[in-house]
């Protein structure tokens, strides 16, 4: 099994800033099959990055993703009011699928 | 575009079964993978399973710790499936979500179900 761990925890930042999410996995993954979504409370999970650095549709180019190997950043360039929510990279590329335990954006 | 509707919430009784369905818009909803995931309170995300399109004979591959307790299955006539826990305890409490694959297993989730809240309590 896949394991991720997300750091920070949490990370307080203001609208403008840039924040630098990281996705560390236990053992070396193809960077096919890394992906990034965010959650907002009360609401389901959205796709954000598949593939490592690949932007799902209607996702503005101010998320990013990049990493190889074992380790996996989400950039998100210019904080908007909308982006402070929870942040989880997936790891979909063998059974089990798993998820980190998530990055906690906060104003 | 292909919407993901689920059942509502329920209140089940510990040693209990619950069934939650998804339901799609479209038929294309029968070719692609459909996952189950769950969140409890306050946790992570955590994956249950996934079922396969009509095309592939709508195997099933389970997350271990849930193997002997979920089954998963989907509808083609009714573009929907249902995920089905038993031998529910208070560990069950969660959101409960469908989400789309693609059209392989290996692929992200593109789509989501608004989540079907189960609570489970004595």
């Amino acid at each position: 099994e896949i394991l991720l761990t997300q750091s920070p925890g949490s990370l307080s930042l203001s609208p403008g800033e840039r924040a630098i999410l990281s996705c560390r996995a236990s053992q070396t993954i193809s960077d096919t099959y890394l992906a990034w979504y965010q959650q907002i409370p009360g609401q389901a999970p959205r796709l954000l990055i598949f593939g490592t650095s690949n932007r799902a549709t209607g996702i503005p180019d101010r998320f990013s993703g990049s990493g190889s190997g074992t380790d996996f950043t989400l950039t998100i360039s210019r904080l908007e009011p909308e982006d402070f929510a929870v942040y989880y990279c997936h790891h979909y590329g063998s059974s089990p699928i798993t998820f980190g335990q998530g990055t906690r954006l906060e104003i | 575009q292909m919407l993901l509707v689920q059942s509502g919430a329920e209140v089940k009784k510990t040693g209990s079964s619950v069934k939650v369905s998804c339901k799609s818009s479209e038929y294309a909803f029968n070719y692609r993978y459909l996952h189950w995931v769950r969140q409890a309170p306050g946790q992570p995300l955590e994956w249950l399973g996934w079922i396969t399109p009509f095309n592939e004979n709508s195997k099933t591959n389970y997350a271990q710790r849930f193997r002997d307790r979920v089954t998963i299955t989907r509808d083609r006539s009714k573009i929907s499936s249902h995920m089905e826990l038993s031998s529910l305890t208070s560990d069950d409490t969660a959101m409960y979500y469908c989400a789309r694959g693609g059209i392989g297993d290996r692929s992200a989730f593109d789509m989501w179900g608004q989540g079907s809240m189960v609570i489970v309590s004595s």
